[in-house]
Parts: structure tokens; C-alpha cells; sequence
């Protein structure tokens, strides 16, 4: 079975700078998706970004990138000029394209980030 | 935008008592999810289809849980009877594999 993992249960970061949110999970299939949801308190699960595994460039949406390391299996998220608006929990996720996890989404634990004024 | 409906918002109910949580989800999409989110376990799979055919429901009480697709707009959570530890948010999502999954809002469900 796959599993995800974010080791950082809070982060906080100041307007304008940068974080970085980490994730690694675990599987045995060579071809995925990973992707990054973000929760603001409103509860709306929003996708942020997404990363097909066959492929080499980390995917990037305005100021949003991430670290793709497939031997490392890790997969972490950058946000640039940080933005209040970014506070939130953001869920890493893996979905398998393949076998018995085709199409079924497994979770993190999530990482509650604040953005200080 | 499009965006995948659920109603209610927001359910509070007695113990014992049957819950129905409906999803209508996007128009096209052929892969709906049910999650169920709580402060102790996270975001948990309770079940999902694929072309309104359950793929795996692996996740869920099966003794109280049922989840169903009757058509391609409705998919439905039902859970009889319900119990105080079945409180949490519950949440629908469809999409096409690959992706990524748009999410509805979420029931809020309140067992006391």
C-alpha cells in the first residue's frame, strides 16, 4: 500500500518570503501523480499543483513550484512572496496510475502553514 | 467554474438515526471519491466509483455505511444507524484520473 508523509505538522512564514513544505511517500509503481491540496479554513479542498512522475520538470503554477525527487520519493512544495491568503492546511497526495491504486487519491497528515503580517 | 455539490452543509442528528449525504458531481467526470475527514485520522477513503461502478469501498463500515451511484449526477453516503464517533466532515469529489479531483464542499455531520 502507498503512504505519504509530512513530516512538518505547522510551518509559519512571513509575508513575502518563501517556505517550503515537505513530503515523501512510499510505493512500489514506477509511473503517478502526486499533488498538493490546500485547505483554508473555509474547508474547501483546492488543488494547488500537480506532477505526472514520468516526468523530469517539477511542475510550476505562478507561485507555486515543487521539488520532484523520484528516487528520493519526495515531493515538496515551495510557495514564493508568500501571501496571507496562503494560510492554510496543505495536503500532499498520491494517486497511482496503475495496478489496485489506479485513480484512488491517499493523503498526508497535512501541514497547517501561517502566513505573519 | 464547475464545481461538485453536496448537500447538505451541514447535519446534526441523534444517535441511531439515518443520515444521507448527497454529491452531484461534475459533468463528465467519471471518478467519484467519498473522503471523510477528522482531527484523529486525517483525510480517510470511505469508498469510490469509477463510471458508477464501486471500485473500492474498502474503507468503510460496512454495517452502517452504504455509498451508491444511481445515476451519473448523484452519488450518495448513507449511514443508518449513526453513531457519535461517525461525527466528522465528509467530503465528494470527482474528476478524471491523472488529473487531479475537484472537491465539494463537505457535510459537516454532528452525531449527538
Amino acid at each position: 500500500a502507498q503512504t505519504v508523509t509530512q513530516s512538518q505538522p505547522e510551518m509559519s512564514v512571513q509575508e513575502a518570503e518563501t517556505v517550503t513544505l515537505s513530503c515523501t511517500y512510499d510505493t512500489s509503481e514506477s509511473n503517478y501523480y502526486l499533488f498538493w491540496y490546500k485547505q483554508p479554513p473555509s474547508r474547501q479542498m483546492i488543488l494547488v499543483i500537480r506532477q505526472e512522475a514520468y516526468k523530469q520538470q517539477n511542475a510550476t503554477e505562478n507561485r507555486f513550484s515543487v521539488n520532484f525527487q523520484k528516487a528520493a520519493k519526495s515531493f515538496s512544495l515551495k510557495i514564493s512572496d508568500s501571501q496571507l491568503g496562503d494560510t492554510a492546511m496543505y495536503f500532499c497526495a498520491f494517486m497511482g496510475a496503475g495496478g489496485t491504486s489506479y485513480g484512488k487519491l491517499t493523503f498526508g497528515q497535512g501541514t497547517i502553514l501561517t502566513v505573519h503580517p | 467554474d464547475a464545481r461538485v455539490t453536496q448537500t447538505p452543509r451541514h447535519k446534526v442528528t441523534e444517535m441511531g438515526q439515518e443520515v444521507t449525504m448527497r454529491c452531484q458531481p461534475i459533468l463528465g467526470h467519471n471518478t467519484v471519491f467519498w473522503y471523510r475527514q477528522t482531527m484523529m485520522q486525517g483525510l480517510e477513503l470511505l469508498a469510490y466509483f469509477r463510471n458508477r461502478a464501486p471500485l473500492d469501498d474498502s474503507g468503510m463500515p460496512k454495517d452502517r455505511f452504504s455509498a451508491e451511484m444511481p445515476d451519473a449526477t448523484l452519488a450518495t453516503l448513507k449511514i443508518q444507524p449513526s453513531e457519535p464517533r461517525d461525527s466528522a466532515v465528509y467530503f465528494c469529489a470527482s474528476g478524471d484520473r491523472g488529473y487531479g479531483y475537484t472537491f465539494g464542499s463537505g457535510t459537516r455531520l454532528t452525531v449527538v
